[in-house]
């Protein structure tokens, strides 16, 4: 059965660093969401993306955030400058049809 | 604007006894909502999910969920829990217009008694 991937599972940077968090959705999905999981808390959405352009997105995605979608296979979050705040999981989503939404296994970031 | 409140951050049953998940969600427009479990270290898997017709509705790994709009309730259940259940649990709404995004509850986990 078809999955999303994400990588890596765990990535520590230095405070004030860039990341980048991939994500291969499911091929003949169309929908692209991030979310993020501080330890503890509940899942929050960040970013909705379709048609290679940002559809929706929440207050946390602020403008150390961007996302993009480089080919035809990947969707990518990047942070530009850490925060300690950052740390969290953040999960990739993909959809067919704007319904359900299928969930990778999360990239723990860590930020010291 | 929509949210969803889930009863109980912790519920335990025992090994065999039925599991009661309690949701409750808001919602400005017809809900879609959902069920998510996560296993410890692991990604959200869709249990089950509710659009429109039948407002009861069959999951995976035998967990069905009532949807009543009358309470704004979308309880799961599941009528003999087994062990392998243990995980958290989230209950989880979007819109049925614009690009769906998801707000989820701060889930409850299920731990199952042997």
């Amino acid at each position: 059965e078809p999955e999303v991937t994400q990588t890596p599972s765990h990535q520590v940077t230095q405070m004030g660093q860039e990341v980048i968090l991939r994500c291969v959705p499911i091929s003949n999905h169309l929908y692209f969401y991030w979310y993020r999981q501080i330890l503890g808390q509940k899942v929050e959405f960040l970013v909705s993306f379709y048609n290679n352009e940002i559809s929706e997105k929440s207050e946390i995605f602020d403008d150390q955030f961007s996302v993009e979608r480089p080919d035809g296979s990947n969707f990518t979050l990047k942070i530009r400058s850490t925060k300690l705040e950052d740390s969290a999981m953040y999960f990739c989503a993909s959809s067919p049809s704007r319904v359900e939404q299928y969930f990778g296994p999360g990239t723990r970031l860590t930020v010291t | 604007a929509q949210s969803v409140t889930q009863l109980g951050s912790h519920v335990s049953v025992s090994e065999g006894a039925l599991v009661l998940l309690r949701c409750n969600y808001s919602s400005s427009v017809p809900p879609y909502l959902f069920w998510y479990v996560q296993y410890p270290n692991q990604g959200l898997q869709l249990l089950l999910k509710y659009t429109t017709g039948a407002t009861l509705v069959k999951g995976i790994n035998g967990f069905e969920a009532e949807f009543k709009k009358s309470e704004t309730s979308f309880h799961l259940t599941k009528p003999s829990a087994h062990m392998s259940d243990a995980a958290e649990y989230f209950c989880a709404v979007s819109s049925s217009g614009g690009y769906q995004k998801v707000t989820f509850g701060t889930g409850t986990k299920l731990q199952v008694i042997p």
